[in-house]
């Protein structure tokens, strides 16, 4: 079945330090792959998404690919804030499904340091 | 656009009584809607799809008699936690999409914290 899956954190970095979060997938069809934010004791938020390969997703400062020879979609920013403390979870939803269902990766903490 | 409503954002209630959790959509209608469980440091699981108008599909090892989904319109599911535990506790995350074939994402509500006494 579909899977995601993210680096383990928690990932601890200084202010305005460059960021990587990675991240690949498992998918039969051809799926749409997003990035989400959860800041302390909120929901999530949508970050960033790309829907077909070679589509780069990018905001607030972070970007992610979507490439589809190496089935990643790595997160990155390069110079992180403080106020970017937070989890981060990679996800997919496939095509081939009724009902855009959405599969997680475990999540990644990032906490940014002064 | 495409806001998300969960009320009560935290709700705690004693153990054996029931908890009922609304999500909403404000501004756009959703026929399907999704309910998640998250443990404390953990990711999502997916608890069930809830779909306007009929019976809710549960996912494997969730037990539908203990987490009741009623999704009576197109802007509104609730979840009713049943007889709740101490087990129970937990956050509670909806969300709905608009259905366009996977290519929208999921709008979250902000989630209940539940917890059972």
């Amino acid at each position: 079945g579909d899977s995601v899956t993210q680096m383990e954190g928690p990932v601890t970095l200084s202010e305005e330090a460059c960021l990587t979060i990675n991240c690949t997938y498992t998918a039969t069809g051809y799926p749409s792959l997003f990035w989400y934010v959860q800041y302390p004791g909120e929901g999530l938020q949508l970050l960033l998404k790309a829907t077909k390969a070679d589509d780069k997703g990018s905001n607030k400062g972070f970007e992610a690919t979507y490439r589809k020879e190496t089935t990643s979609f790595h997160l990155e920013k390069g110079s992180v804030q403080v106020s970017d403390s937070a989890v981060y979870f990679c996800a997919l939803s496939d095509r081939g499904t009724s009902y855009d269902k959405v599969i997680f990766g475990p999540g990644t903490s990032l906490s940014v340091i002064p | 656009g495409a806001v998300v409503s969960q009320h009560p954002s935290w709700v705690i209630c004693k153990s054996g009584t029931s908890v009922k959790i609304e999500c909403r959509s404000l501004d756009f209608q959703a026929t399907t809607m999704f309910w998640y469980r998250q443990f404390p440091k953990q990711s999502l699981m997916l608890m069930a799809t809830s779909n306007e108008g009929s019976k809710a599909t549960y996912e494997q090892g969730v037990e539908k008699d203990k987490f009741l989904i009623n999704h009576a319109s197109l802007t509104l599911s609730t979840l009713t936690v049943t007889s709740a535990h101490p087990e129970d506790s937990s956050f509670y995350i909806c969300s709905a999409s608009v259905s366009d074939g996977g290519n929208s994402p999921l709008h979250f509500g902000n989630g209940t914290r539940l917890t059972v006494t």
